[in-house]
């Protein structure tokens, strides 16, 4: 069974902490990408990937890096966390670039 | 960029019946158009797409729609069952783009 694996299921922050979300897939994906999920507001794209020490950015960018040094893996880095940070995190991965994901469990993070 | 307007927000069907959700795009140069069924807590899922060469797909009770022409795609579900109830995104993609463009979701509860 093809997998996304997030690393942490739940964080808690401090603000201005740096925060690292990791992302690894085993399915030999081309493609990685990071969005944020807050209730009403739907599946919003932070960054994403198409190659390795590739990176695009998404719709919200500010205030996120990421990562991407393997093929397998890619992190999401907020530089100086924010209480507005505060969401639910989705990786997901695609073999092409006009492809269905797969995402990963999710990783609820708390800023406080 | 691409838009893509999904609709209705929130469905509420009596289990047996039909369910339909519509989604718009924007992008003429769109050409691929999943669909993602999330659960409660639970990761989106791939359950159904379409690539813009065929006007329709059926996968046992739940089938994808496509109208170029007029630019929407809509998810048809029969005899709902209440493990149905769950949230659907749409999507579409352009080659170009090298992402998937999200509609804001539909929020869909199968009463038994």
């Amino acid at each position: 069974d093809v997998k996304v694996t997030q690393s942490s299921r739940y964080l808690v922050k401090r603000t201005g902490e740096k925060v690292f979300l990791e992302c690894v897939q085993d399915m030999d994906h081309e493609n990685m990408f990071w969005y944020r999920q807050d209730p009403g507001l739907g599946l919003r794209l932070i960054y994403f990937s198409y190659d390795v020490k590739m990176k695009e950015k998404g719709d919200i960018p500010e205030g996120y890096s990421v990562s991407r040094e393997k093929k397998e893996r890619f992190s999401l880095i907020l530089e100086s966390a924010s209480t507005n940070q505060t969401s639910m995190y989705l990786c997901a991965s695609s073999r092409d670039r006009v492809d269905g994901y797969t995402f990963g469990s999710g990783t609820r993070l708390t800023v406080v | 960029g691409e838009n893509v307007e999904q609709h209705p927000s929130t469905l509420s069907v009596q289990e047996g019946d039909s369910a339909v959700i519509k989604c718009t795009y924007s992008d003429s140069a769109s050409n691929y158009f999943p669909w993602y069924k999330q659960e409660l807590g639970k990761r989106p899922q791939l359950i159904i797409d379409i690539r813009s060469n065929v006007g329709e797909k059926k996968d046992q009770r739940i089938a994808v729609t496509l109208n170029k022409t007029a630019k929407h795609f809509s998810l048809h579900i029969t005899e709902t069952q209440p493990e149905d109830s769950a949230v659907y995104f749409c999507a579409a993609s352009t080659p170009n783009a090298g992402k998937s463009t999200f509609g804001d979701g539909t929020t869909l509860t199968v009463k038994p």
